[in-house]
């Protein structure tokens, strides 16, 4: 059974660093695109960008780049998200997905990351 | 912000059928790339619901449907159940296929 296991909320104050990370099984790791979507409390959801595990490509939303990183540790099957500087702004949920020719068909059960003074 | 248009809310009766639209533009929808739709009832991750603009995947009951046509592609619930209250949204491709985009959502609200 294909899974993504998401690490867990966070509670953090602005310009404080973050990074939260998705764990994938019951699958090649490597072969498959993995995606990070934001959804702001009671918004849609936005696409943040993408890694391939396999070679650590990425490609970013034009409206994310700069503003988070993604990175990947193939030996452990994870890949990450993080921030250098948090702002309030950031408060949202975070899912990871894995991205195939038929969309994205296992999500992760989202990572609560909330920024407050 | 994003460049696939959904109506905020349909609702319907149970039994009832409702479809979803998902305007785009000649730069993902009608340059010819796949819709894919997702469910997600409020609180959990969101679920695939439709592939490649009409074919489901494996347990996804045969109420749900899927087409696409020119710069649009639709979403219909036939015998609309309860258990279908959820906010539903569309995906394609942003002129490459590395830069997915997601539509606006549609809450799905049961009568």
């Amino acid at each position: 059974e294909v899974q993504l296991v998401q690490s867990g909320a966070e509670v953090k104050k602005p310009g404080e660093s973050l990074k939260i990370s998705c764990q994938g099984s019951g699958y090649s790791f490597t072969s498959n695109w993995i995606g990070w979507v934001r959804q702001r409390p009671g918004r849609g959801l936005e696409w943040m960008g993408m890694i391939f595990p396999g070679d650590s490509d990425t490609t970013y939303s034009p409206s994310f780049q700069g503003q988070v990183t993604m990175s990947v540790d193939g030996s452990i099957n994870t890949a990450y998200l993080q921030w250098s500087s948090l702002e309030a702004s950031d408060t949202a949920m975070y899912y990871c997905a894995r991205q195939t020719s038929r969309g994205w068909d296992n999500w992760g059960q989202g990572t609560l990351v909330a920024v407050s003074s | 912000q994003s460049v696939l248009t959904q109506p905020p809310s349909v609702s319907g009766a149970p039994g009832q059928r409702v479809t979803i639209s998902c305007t785009g533009s000649s730069s993902n929808i009608g340059a010819g790339y796949n819709v894919h739709w997702y469910q997600q009832i409020p609180g959990t991750a969101p679920k695939l619901l439709i592939y490649g603009n009409d074919n489901r995947p494996s347990g996804v009951p045969d109420r749900f449907s899927g087409s696409r046509s020119g710069t649009s592609a639709s979403l219909a619930i036939s015998g609309l159940q309860a258990e279908d209250e959820a906010d539903y949204y569309c995906q394609s491709y942003g002129g490459r296929l590395s830069d997915s985009v997601f539509g606006t959502g549609t809450r799905v609200t049961v009568l």
